[in-house]
């Protein structure tokens, strides 16, 4: 199993700043098979990133995504208040496909 | 737009099985280009796929739940369901249904809001 490890646990940034969160995966995931997910309290998760670059339908380009084979980051570029919450990124690539434990992006 | 939504007891025994509904709206179970599924996610904790299905019918389980789950498609009235036997307390959950695009294992493009099920002893 791909064991996806993000770092930090907890990101203290303020409003306009830039955001950097990390996904480090146990092995290589060959296909670029990685997501970037947005979770809010008592929401479900948010489809942000796919194809570790991808931005999906309707999600704002100060969201992106980059990486390849063990290491992937998703960034967002100037930090508005809706955007504090939970990421998580998810490996699609081997079975069983497997979620990071998340980074809370929390306001300073 | 699709929309799923759960469907449930919220309280199941120790030991029993936890059955789900999801319903689909807004779209076809039948699409050739998505997959369904269940993903669950224990309180205060992170994510954990459950187990996929094609509207052929066609199955792929988390090898850690295999021997409990059970799931099964409806394309008659567009629903999916899934059967979770001898639960425990490690099962109390939110679990979500999901839709996955692209392969059979994500990226998920849609989420239901999820059900909360908690197990007792």
């Amino acid at each position: 199993e791909i064991v996806l490890t993000q770092s930090p646990g907890t990101l203290s940034l303020s409003s306009g700043e830039r955001a950097t969160l990390s996904c480090r995966a146990s092995q290589s995931i060959d296909r670029s098979y990685l997501a970037w997910y947005q979770q809010k309290p008592g929401q479900a998760p948010r489809l942000l990133i796919y194809g570790a670059s991808s931005r999906a339908t309707g999600i704002p380009d100060r969201f992106s995504g980059s990486g390849s084979g063990t290491d992937f980051t998703l960034t967002i570029s100037r930090l508005e208040p809706e955007d504090f919450a939970v990421y998580y990124c998810h490996q699609y690539d081997t079975s069983p496909v497997t979620f990071g434990q998340g980074t809370k992006l929390e306001i300073k | 737009q699709v929309q799923l939504q759960e469907s449930g007891p919220g309280l199941v025994k120790s030991s029993e099985t936890l059955s789900l509904m999801c319903s689909v709206s807004g779209g076809s179970i039948k699409s050739i280009s998505h997959y369904w599924g269940w993903i669950r996610q224990p309180p205060g904790k992170g994510l954990e796929w459950i187990v996929t299905i094609y509207y052929s019918g066609s199955t792929y389980y988390n090898p850690s739940l295999r021997s409990r789950v059970t799931i099964s498609v409806d394309t008659s009235n567009n629903q999916v369901s899934l059967n979770l036997r001898s639960a425990t307390a490690a099962d109390t959950a939110v679990y979500y249904c999901v839709r996955l695009s692209t392969t059979i294992f994500g990226p998920v493009d849609v989420w239901g809001p999820g059900t909360t099920v908690t197990v007792s002893s």
